[in-house]
C-alpha cells in the first residue's frame, strides 16, 4: 500500500515568496496532521483535519501560514510570504481514528524547506 | 518546562550493546506512550507503544511505563549498526481525539 505521500521533498526559495507543499494521505485514513520539524523545537503540530475539516489550527504560527483539505485525499501547507525563520521539515501524517496507540500516525518523508 | 523532557544526544554505543532510551513527563492524564523511530530524511515511523504503566517486549526492543515517576524507557539489546536513527517518545491522554506530544528525539548511532 502506498503510504503518505508528500510534494516536493525538497524547496528552496526566496524570503517573500509564497510557498505550497502538498500531501496525499493513506486512503482510508480520517485525520491528516501537519507537524513542522526543527533541531531546536523537535516535531510540533501545525493543524489537524478529521473528516476534511480543520479542527485545530492553534498550533499555525501566524498569519502567513494556512491550510486546506479539499477532500479526502488532498492537502496544501501554505506559506505567504515566506521568511528565513519558516526554513524545517515539514511532515504529513495520516491515521484512522485519533492518531494514539493502536491507531497511530502515518508519516510520509517530509520537504525539507529552505527560505533565502 | 516541557510536558516532555528527552535528551537529544548524540548517543554513540558499539554494535552489541544495550541501549537505555528515556523520557520524562509532566502531564499525569498521559495514558498512551510510544516511540517512534526516524532514519535520515525519513518520516517518524511507529516503532512500538503501551497502555498505562507496565513493560512490553517485542523482539529486541522492551518498552517501559513507570506513571508513578512519570518515566518512559526503551531498551535495544544487541543492538545493530541498522538501529542507528533518531528515536522519539510520544504520549498522549485518553481521548475521542488524543493530541499527541512528541519529544525531541535521540539521536543514536551504533558503531560496527
Amino acid at each position: 500500500d502506498a503510504g503518505v505521500i508528500q510534494s516536493p521533498r525538497h524547496e528552496v526559495t526566496e524570503m517573500g515568496q509564497e510557498v505550497t507543499l502538498r500531501c496525499k494521505p493513506i486512503s482510508g485514513h480520517d485525520y491528516l496532521f501537519w507537524y513542522r520539524q526543527t533541531m531546536m523545537r523537535g516535531l510540533e503540530l501545525l493543524i489537524y483535519f478529521n473528516n476534511n475539516v480543520p479542527i485545530d489550527d492553534s498550533g499555525m504560527p501566524e498569519d502567513r501560514f494556512s491550510a486546506k483539505m479539499p477532500n479526502a485525499s488532498f492537502s496544501t501547507l501554505k506559506i505567504q510570504p515566506s521568511e528565513p525563520r519558516d526554513s524545517a521539515v515539514y511532515f504529513c501524517a495520516s491515521s484512522l481514528g485519533g492518531g494514539s496507540g493502536n491507531q497511530p500516525q502515518h508519516f510520509g518523508d517530509g520537504t525539507r524547506l529552505s527560505i533565502l | 518546562q516541557k510536558e516532555v523532557e528527552q535528551d537529544p544526544g548524540p548517543l554513540s554505543v558499539p554494535e552489541g550493546a544495550i541501549v537505555s532510551l528515556n523520557c520524562t513527563y509532566s502531564n499525569s492524564a498521559f495514558q498512551y506512550f510510544m516511540w517512534y523511530r526516524q532514519y535520515s530524511r525519513k518520516g517518524p515511523e511507529l516503532l512500538m507503544y503501551t497502555y498505562s504503566s507496565g513493560n512490553k517486549e517485542d523482539g529486541r526492543f522492551t518498552a517501559q511505563v513507570d506513571k508513578s515517576s512519570k518515566y518512559i524507557s526503551l531498551f535495544i539489546r544487541d543492538s545493530q549498526p541498522s538501529d542507528s536513527a533518531t528515536y522519539l517518545c510520544a504520549m498522549s491522554d485518553f481521548g475521542g481525539y488524543q493530541k499527541v506530544t512528541f519529544g525531541i528525539g535521540t539521536k543514536l548511532q551504533v558503531i560496527p
